[in-house]
């Protein structure tokens, strides 16, 4: 069966940067392209963007442009989000997903001196 | 951007009743709209994608329908595991967007 599995909680002081890991199981990783949405504490879901699985790329929203990156260790049918210079407004769950039906479990990262 | 308006922002409803969520986007989505569940600290759950098909597994009290810019999900018979918070999603065009939540509780 389908799997997306992430990295654990992150705790992580302002400025700092943060890698969150999504490993996925039970299909052809370079089949589907992987998707990031972020739901900060108590609020609704924000599409991050995406890349392709494929060839690599990476597309971002406009909110997700400059300290987001989407990368992969195809080998490892791993996909990636690192964000860098961290401030409080990150604090969130973050969650990998190909759509429609697919969802990790989700990883905390909190931001806090 | 396409912007999803979603209402209502709460909902209570007693077992057995009927409930609609409803999802209005700024231009037409040509039917790429899906419906999810979050349960508290859990991931969202698929219920229907393109609008009207059910996803494997989902009970049949879910349906969906709509068209252009109106959709709306129906729980036909409300039971204790529906309580949670319901999103839609347009998947017409990138950025891909989600309505801003509807909170069913029961009654």
């Amino acid at each position: 069966q389908i799997q997306l599995v992430q990295s654990g909680p992150e705790l992580k002081k302002p400025g700092e940067s943060v890698k969150i890991s999504c490993k996925a199981s039970g299909y052809t990783f370079t089949d589907y392209a992987m998707h990031w949405v972020k739901q900060a504490p108590g609020k609704g879901l924000k599409w991050m963007g995406w890349i392709n699985t494929y060839t690599g790329k990476p597309t971002y929203a406009d909110d997700f442009k400059g300290r987001f990156v989407f990368s992969l260790e195809a080998s490892a049918s791993t996909a990636n989000l690192q964000i860098s210079n961290l401030k409080n407004e990150d604090t969130a769950t973050y969650f990998c997903w190909s759509p429609f039906a697919y969802w990790g479990q989700g990883t905390l990262v909190t931001v806090s001196s | 951007d396409i912007q999803m308006t979603q209402s209502p922002p709460s909902l209570s409803a007693s077992l057995g009743e009927t409930v609609s969520i409803e999802c209005r986007a700024s231009e037409d989505i040509y039917s790429n709209l899906a419906w999810y569940q979050q349960k508290s600290g859990k991931s969202p759950q698929l219920l229907i994608y393109y609008a009207s098909s059910l996803q494997d597994g989902v009970p049949s009290r879910f349906s969906g329908s709509g068209s252009g810019t109106q959709y709306s999900l129906k729980i036909s018979g409300m039971q204790p595991e529906d309580e949670g918070v319901y999103y839609c999603l347009q998947g017409s065009k990138y950025p891909f967007t989600f309505g801003s939540g509807t909170k069913l509780e029961i009654k």
